[in-house]
């Protein structure tokens, strides 16, 4: 069966400091890959998409970057967070060929201070 | 670009009800609808879905409405149970299909109280 992983969990980084989420996905080959901002309150932005190895759609101009080094890896990073970073941060991945669910990965809660 | 308009934003059921959730979308050609679940500090997980050659879907108690008319779908939950409380979302594709991702609703804060 298919698992998404996502590290760490939590994290708390100084306003300024570079960032570095990782996301893997196991049991599948050739997922389209996600990554979304989910806002206090409860809205849940999509920031990123991935359909391939090196291939990387940004949908909300911003202080973060993604890239996608293999088939079922998919990094979220920053050079210099801003206090407006904070948030969690979700990867989610689909299997392609058309609209079907997303799957999720347990976040991670990023804390600029 | 698809727009989802989710109502009401925060829900209270006595336990054993049912609870119905709606959302609106803007895109006609969207196809797929699913509804999420998430529990505090968690993932969002898909609990059921629906495509747009069907009008309505079970999974046991939760339920899923489709009027492609009115460009509107639901999610129905019965006999509602304490581990039902969550915030629940609905969602369409962003941009009518394919791997360009969902557009999210804002979100239902289901309360089961007992």
């Amino acid at each position: 069966s298919q698992t998404i992983h996502q590290w760490p969990a939590t994290l708390v980084q100084p306003v300024g400091s570079p960032l570095s989420l990782e996301c893997t996905v196991e049991g599948t080959s050739n997922p389209n890959l996600y990554w979304y901002r989910q806002a206090a309150g409860r809205g849940l932005q999509l920031l990123f998409y991935s359909v391939g190895i090196g291939q990387i759609s940004s949908e909300v101009p911003q202080n973060l970057s993604a890239s996608r080094p293999q088939d079922r890896q998919f990094i979220l990073s920053s050079k210099k967070l801003l206090l407006s970073d904070s948030g969690f941060y979700l990867c989610a991945w689909t299997t392609g060929g058309g609209s079907r669910g997303a799957f999720f990965g347990q976040g991670t809660r990023l804390t600029v201070v | 670009g698809e727009n989802v308009e989710q109502h009401p934003s925060t829900l209270s059921v006595q336990e054993g009800d049912s609870a119905v959730i709606k959302c609106t979308y803007s895109d006609s050609a969207s196809n797929y609808f699913p509804w999420y679940k998430q529990e505090l500090g968690k993932g969002p997980q898909l609990i059921i879905d629906i495509r747009s050659n069907v009008g309505e879907k079970k999974d046991q108690r939760i339920a899923v409405t489709l009027n492609k008319t009115a460009k509107h779908f639901s999610l129905h939950i019965t006999e509602t149970q304490p581990e039902d409380s969550a915030v629940y979302f609905c969602a369409a594709p962003r941009l009518g299909g394919g791997a360009d991702g969902l557009t999210f609703g804002k979100g239902t804060h289901l309360i089961i109280q007992p």
